[in-house]
């Protein structure tokens, strides 16, 4: 069975400082890879996922992660982030023909001005 | 654009109460999940279900159960509920057999049991 690790419960950061979330997985097969964000008080949105090609993936508002196989990582990073940025992030892993996801314990990111 | 809907966004029930968590999507969707998410642990697969009448158990599912008579619905039930199913439940919906497709996810509905 697959499985994700957020390397990081809490991120402060300040507003306009780069962040950089960490995610490691665990598969015998090839995997696809999402990171989903949850604002307070709502459900989880997704934010962009791996599937297979370009192994960097971006978001509309942003964000990028980085698919590194042999590492077997997907890190989540932001430039420069906003007050508006400030939510819980979660890694999630599944693998083809399976439609069950495997959440990671969830990267709780605080942007402070 | 997908909406997922829940029945309450809070709720508080007593020790030993039945307990109903409705949900309802409107894409269509074949395949619908229940999780809890507790802080530091993530979220957690109580239940999912791939068809109409079809179910299967998640991770976590002693305690709960549930139904899915129509397509667009499916609800959670908590027989008897008991404080450590305090928690923050979401429902979300998918297509089937695609590992690579989004799953859509509800406001989420806070229960806290007495």
């Amino acid at each position: 069975a697959q499985s994700v690790t957020q390397l990081d419960s809490q991120v402060p950061v300040f507003e306009e400082a780069p962040v950089e979330l960490r995610c490691n997985y665990s598969s015998s097969v090839s995997v696809y890879l999402f990171w989903y964000v949850q604002y307070p008080n709502q459900g989880l949105q997704l934010l962009l996922k791996y599937l297979s090609g370009s192994t960097l993936v971006e978001s509309i508002n942003g964000f990028e992660a980085e698919f590194n196989k042999s590492q077997t990582s997907f890190h989540l990073r932001k430039p420069s982030v906003h007050i508006s940025d400030t939510a819980e992030y979660f890694c999630a892993v599944t693998v083809p023909n399976d439609y069950k996801l495997s959440f990671g314990a969830g990267t709780t990111v605080t942007v402070r001005a | 654009d997908v909406k997922v809907t829940q029945s309450s966004r809070y709720l508080v029930k007593r020790t030993g109460e039945k307990v109903f968590l409705e949900c309802v999507q409107d894409m269509d969707h074949e395949n619908m999940f229940w999780y809890r998410q507790d802080p530091g642990l993530g979220l957690r697969l109580i239940y999912f279900s791939y068809d109409v009448k079809m179910k299967e158990k998640g991770d976590i599912p002693e305690g709960y159960s549930v139904s899915r008579e129509k397509k667009e619905r499916f609800s959670l039930i908590l027989e008897s509920a008991s404080t450590n199913q305090t928690s923050m439940y979401l429902c979300a919906s998918s297509f089937r057999d695609r590992g690579g497709e989004t799953q859509y996810f509800g406001p989420g509905t806070r229960l806290l049991v007495l």
